[in-house]
């Protein structure tokens, strides 16, 4: 069984362009979160999609958003990047939103270098 | 609002041998789910171990133990048998009980395994 899979994995963007990373969750999960890995704010929660819908957001401007497809591949979309945004962004899916002892399987990441 | 605080930022063990990985919570929900996760330099997540609010019992997983003390709020992560393969840094999580999707996470605890 795949694990779950992040394309790009590495990227390299300019301030002020836009980027889009993508998230295939493992078979038969339903569920993706995304989260942001930065050595200054360690690791914080952007968005969960279940069904296609965003079912929770975390604290982040406007300019993160993200979608979840019929499939429930999902994607991030980060526009007018900044340096800040330089960070690893985990994606993790579940069977369902997370309940009892439902475990996120986490992908392996995509590390965006904005300069 | 919900916390998990890992005070140890680093730690070093010799191989063969035990070790504790301290993680403290604060929550306010009744319901809740405490993680642990292994984050070796590849950056990928590697989910370790569960422990829910109501289980009366620690949670074991082949050489990682959880020792759950509620009412002191802590969720200490011990390793026995230490490896070389161990060395990663090691994150505890909590997922309140409405907040679905969404973990907590903690800053994380560098540990080294020294032969």
């Amino acid at each position: 069984k795949a694990g779950v899979t992040q394309t790009p994995r590495y990227l390299i963007k300019t301030r002020g362009q836009q980027v889009t990373l993508s998230c295939s969750p493992i078979s038969g999960h339903r569920s993706v979160s995304w989260y942001q890995q930065t050595p200054g704010q360690g690791l914080q929660f952007l968005f969960e999609y279940f069904s296609e819908t965003q079912r929770n957001k975390g604290n982040f401007p406007g300019r993160f958003s993200g979608r979840q497809f019929s499939n429930s591949r999902s994607e991030m979309n980060v526009s007018t990047l900044e340096l800040g945004d330089s960070a690893l962004y985990l994606c993790a899916s579940s069977l369902a939103p997370l309940a009892g002892d439902n475990e996120q399987f986490f992908g392996p990441g995509t590390r965006l270098t904005v300069l | 609002a919900q916390k998990i605080t890992q005070t140890q930022p680093g730690m070093f063990v010799q191989e063969k041998e035990a070790v504790t990985l301290d993680c403290t919570y604060d929550t306010s929900d009744q319901s809740y789910g405490l993680f642990w996760y292994k984050q070796p330099s590849s950056g990928e997540m590697i989910f370790l171990i569960y422990q829910g609010s109501y289980d009366e019992q620690n949670a074991t997983e082949g050489r990682y133990s959880l020792n759950f003390q509620k009412a002191r709020k802590s969720a200490n992560l011990v390793i026995s048998a230490s490896q070389l393969g161990d060395s990663a840094m090691y994150f505890c999580a909590m997922r309140g009980g409405n907040q679905g999707g969404k973990l907590i996470f903690g800053q994380g605890t560098e540990l080294s395994v020294k032969p």
